[in-house]
């Protein structure tokens, strides 16, 4: 079955940081960009991150830039989001997303 | 950055109904356009991918139109199944952007 499943989220203070995973199955990773996508409570879609095939180019929401890291590790189907200096406003759920599938999310929430 | 506007923010239709709704793009991005819908809880699903292409296993009943800045999803009959948030997403230049939704609800 082609899928994505993320994992890594919880309840994290401000200031910490956080590594979430998300792993692929059903189709030929190295064949496509991966992205992450955010949405805070009841809030619209936010796109955070995306890197391509080998990890050699990654690209980043300005707002986040320096906080967050994207990477991946093709030999386990896996992407990552790390993030740091987590604040409150970075409570949402994080989406993997390869083209034309997302992943059901992980909740992240930021409070102390 | 590409702002995109939706509109309505809000529709309240009856099953049955066509419906419209609009995507603006502050920018010409050609056809590098997604739709998306989304239920509460849920993961968005995709709708239609490059503006106009109807993803696989998405009722004929979904359809896309537009380029450059405007764009539009219409559902030709709208099912009970369909009451749900739609976005748009422009994926034309980074950073990727999405319009703010469009409910569409029971009337």
């Amino acid at each position: 079955e082609v899928q994505l499943v993320e994992s890594g989220g919880g309840l994290v203070q401000p200031g910490g940081s956080l590594r979430l995973s998300c792993a692929a199955s059903g189709f030929i990773f190295t064949n496509y960009w991966m992205t992450w996508v955010r949405q805070a409570p009841g809030k619209g879609l936010e796109w955070v991150a995306n890197i391509n095939h080998d990890g050699s180019q990654t690209n980043y929401l300005d707002s986040l830039k320096g906080r967050i890291t994207i990477s991946r590790d093709n030999a386990k189907s896996s992407v990552y989001l790390q993030m740091n200096s987590l604040r409150a406003e970075d409570t949402a759920v994080y989406y993997c997303v390869r083209y034309l599938l997302w992943g059901p999310g992980t909740l992240v929430t930021v409070s102390s | 950055d590409i702002q995109m506007t939706q509109s309505p923010s809000t529709l309240s239709a009856s099953a049955g109904d066509r419906v419209t709704i609009t995507c603006r793009a502050s920018q010409s991005i050609s056809t590098s356009l997604a739709w998306y819908q989304q239920k509460p809880g849920k993961a968005p699903k995709v709708l239609i991918y490059q503006a106009s292409s109807l993803e696989t296993g998405v009722p004929s009943r979904f359809s896309g139109s537009g380029s450059g800045t405007e764009f539009t999803l219409t559902i030709s009959s709208l099912q009970p199944d369909d009451f749900a948030t739609y976005f748009c997403q422009q994926y034309n230049s980074y950073p990727r952007t999405f319009g703010q939704g469009t409910k569409v609800d029971v009337k």
